[in-house]
């Protein structure tokens, strides 16, 4: 199974503040990469597919970057709707692996 | 729009078989993928499997030897069935559709989830 890394596992920020996670895979997965949002009782939600494509109705400050094994998320100009937990998805292989999570609360 | 919904018992005693339908509208089940993923109570997410319309599977290795998966195109439903359950097995499972492409795979959208706990 591929393995997939994300961190950090929580943070804190404040709103309008720029957030990074990272996600990182045990192997060269090309952009076979997703982030899902998930707020608390509510089924997970897709916001990035193929590693940077923004799947539509989603905000233009979620963006995402990265290639093979190093990947990222980033949230511009945090708003107070973004506190959730993000999770990265690998598509590369089955089991299509998700990392452990990062939990984002507001300041 | 498409929209998944989870439906099954919430409880299901050890070493039955847990069973779960996920029912579609909004869209034809063919010549697509449909999957299968689960959430344990404060823990992460994890792929259990995917089906496609043809009945083609694949599975999770930690799973595989307890869980079938399966399609019904003419009700629009697929299901799951994972046997000798433990305690282990108690989470919340989400169904949600595939779209594949040349880069890979991605479940959207998804069903609102369903809890199942296992408990004599």
């Amino acid at each position: 199974d591929i393995q997939v890394t994300q961190s950090p596992s929580s943070l804190s920020a404040s709103v309008g503040d720029t957030v990074i996670i990272s996600c990182r895979t045990s192997q060269g997965i090309n952009r076979y990469l997703n982030w899902y949002q998930q707020k608390p009782g509510k089924a997970p939600k897709l916001l990035i597919y193929v590693a940077s494509n923004l799947q539509s109705g989603v905000p233009s400050r979620f963006s995402g970057s990265g290639f093979e094994t190093d990947f990222t998320l980033t949230i511009s100009s945090l708003h107070p709707e973004d506190c959730a937990s993000y999770y990265c998805q690998q598509s590369y292989g089955t089991p299509y692996t998700f990392g452990q999570g990062t939990k984002l609360e507001i300041k | 729009q498409v929209q998944l919904q989870e439906s099954g018992p919430g409880l299901v005693k050890p070493s039955e078989t847990l069973s779960l339908t996920c029912t579609v509208s909004g869209a034809s089940l063919r010549n697509i993928y449909w999957s299968w993923i689960r959430q344990p109570a404060g823990k992460g997410l994890e792929w259990v499997g995917r089906i496609y319309s043809s009945g083609s599977a694949r599975y999770n290795p930690s799973l595989e030897s307890r869980l079938t998966l399966s399609v019904d195109t003419s009700k629009n439903q697929f299901t799951l069935k994972l046997s000798s359950v433990t305690a282990a097995d108690t989470a919340v499972y989400y169904c949600a559709r595939d779209v594949s492409s040349g880069w890979g795979s991605w479940s959207d959208p998804w069903g609102q989830g369903i809890q199942v706990t296992v408990s004599s």
